[in-house]
């Protein structure tokens, strides 16, 4: 079974540009989760959605940043304007209920 | 603020010996705990998993959970240089259904 699909890997952009970064879950999986990991603030949770939902959006840092969940396959996170700070690593995770979540490989994202 | 704490290393052991790494967390109300093993540049991953008090074993790993105490940790028996990664302890909060706080991460080097 194929696990979290997430695209680009890598992304290197000037800042100001927009970047949309995808992910498709875990088929079946019906909540899924957009986190950031950077050396200093380790792995942070931004949003999460359950059945396509966005559940809690505490952890998006600023208005800057959404994320869409259109259906149970699909969901984008987009910063725009993209700023030099917002270089990490993004991950995507899905889960089923109660389950553990199962991470994506993740997205480099270098804001030059 | 429910957080989950670890102590970041990072932690050295020889080949062979037990590696333990510990957690501890905020809330008294949770009911799930988890342990990613982080490689540098790639995904968490799930290596073990505890819902109730004790022990739960599987191949060289050990988790142990202490809810009084409001702790839980991971051993690593006979420690192989293929061990060493980050270790990321994660909780489950009860009022959180499906999200997981996660704690900074030990790294863990195992030499030869």
């Amino acid at each position: 079974d194929a696990g979290v699909i997430q695209s680009p890997r890598h992304e290197v952009t000037e800042m100001g540009q927009e970047v949309t970064l995808r992910c498709k879950p875990i088929s079946g999986h019906d909540y899924l989760f957009w986190y950031r990991q950077t050396m200093m603030r380790g792995l942070e949770l931004l949003i999460y959605f359950n059945n396509n939902v966005p559940i809690d959006d505490s952890g998006m840092p600023e208005d800057r940043f959404s994320a869409k969940m259109p259906n149970a396959s699909f969901s984008t996170l987009k910063i725009q304007p993209s700023e030099p700070r917002d270089s990490a690593v993004y991950f995507c995770a899905s889960s089923l209920g109660s389950q553990p979540q199962h991470f994506g490989d993740g997205t480099r994202l270098s804001i030059l | 603020q429910k957080e989950v704490e670890q102590n970041s290393g990072p932690l050295s052991v020889p080949e062979g010996a037990i590696a333990s790494l510990n957690c501890t967390y905020s809330d008294r109300v949770s009911q799930s705990f988890f342990w990613y093993r982080q490689y540098s540049g790639k995904s968490p991953e799930l290596i073990m998993s505890i819902y109730s008090n004790g022990d739960k074993e599987d191949g060289r790993f050990t988790a142990q959970l202490n809810k009084a105490s409001q702790y839980v940790s991971l051993l690593i028996r006979d420690s192989q240089p293929s061990d060493s990664a980050t270790y990321l302890c994660a909780v489950r909060y009860g009022t959180s259904y499906g999200k997981l706080t996660f704690g900074q991460g030990t790294i863990l080097t195992v030499h030869p």
